[in-house]
């Protein structure tokens, strides 16, 4: 059984430009949920998948957009990047929805995006 | 969007210390308590969750006690190791509410 993994793993953009980060969810799991954490911050919830639906949003403009692919694989889109998009983004898989108690979310290792 | 508060920030104990991590969160609403760790380099795992009709869970060395009146948890870590130097994040969430993680306490455990 493989775990949550994301590409690439680190990724050096430049103010105004787009990207796409990807990630495969943990086998069995139907929902993922993406998080960008800054430096010495805990996660922040971008928003959350679940049978390609987004299920959930958090504080982030629609310049963050996401889908999610009939193999429950994910993909987060950043339009117009900004300085401050400098972070590490996580993406975690579950069985369910994130929020529940006995959905455990199993998280990727992240993708670092330096935005210059 | 932070709706819990963890403290403190940083914390450095000599192995064999009991490190203490405090949370407090807001929205009562919540009903899902975990606790994650997190390496360089590595994402959060799950450490240890607790619900808010319980006061304490403990799990081998780990354990987290819950204050429900007063809207507050911690996390205990008897017998710390150098290998439990690491990020603690104290988080919240129910099935209506996105998860909320605290800002992070990093523990350095001195052999």
């Amino acid at each position: 059984e493989t775990g949550v993994t994301q590409s690439p793993t680190h990724l050096i953009k430049t103010r105004g430009q787009q990207v796409t980060l990807r990630c495969s969810s943990q086998s069995g799991h139907n929902t993922v949920s993406w998080y960008q954490q800054a430096l010495g911050q805990g996660p922040q919830f971008i928003f959350q998948y679940y049978r390609e639906e987004e299920n959930g949003r958090g504080n982030f403009p629609p310049r963050f957009s996401g889908l999610q692919f009939p193999n429950y694989s994910s993909e987060l889109n950043v339009n117009a990047l900004e300085l401050d998009d400098s972070a590490l983004y996580l993406c975690a898989s579950s069985v369910g929805l994130a929020g529940a108690m006995n959905n455990e979310q199993f998280f990727g290792p992240g993708t670092r995006l330096t935005v210059l | 969007q932070q709706q819990v508060k963890q403290s403190p920030q940083s914390l450095i104990v000599q192995k064999g210390g009991i490190p203490i991590i405090n949370c407090a969160y807001e929205n009562t609403a919540f009903d899902y308590f975990p606790w994650y760790q997190q390496f360089p380099g590595k994402g959060p795992a799950l450490l240890i969750a607790i619900r808010p009709d319980v006061s304490e869970k403990k799990e081998g060395r780990f354990t987290i006690s819950f204050n429900k009146s007063a809207k507050q948890f911690s996390l205990h870590i008897m017998d710390s190791q150098p290998g439990d130097s690491a990020t603690y994040f104290c988080a919240a969430s129910s099935t209506d509410n996105d998860m909320r993680f605290g800002a992070g306490t990093r523990l350095t455990v001195k052999p």
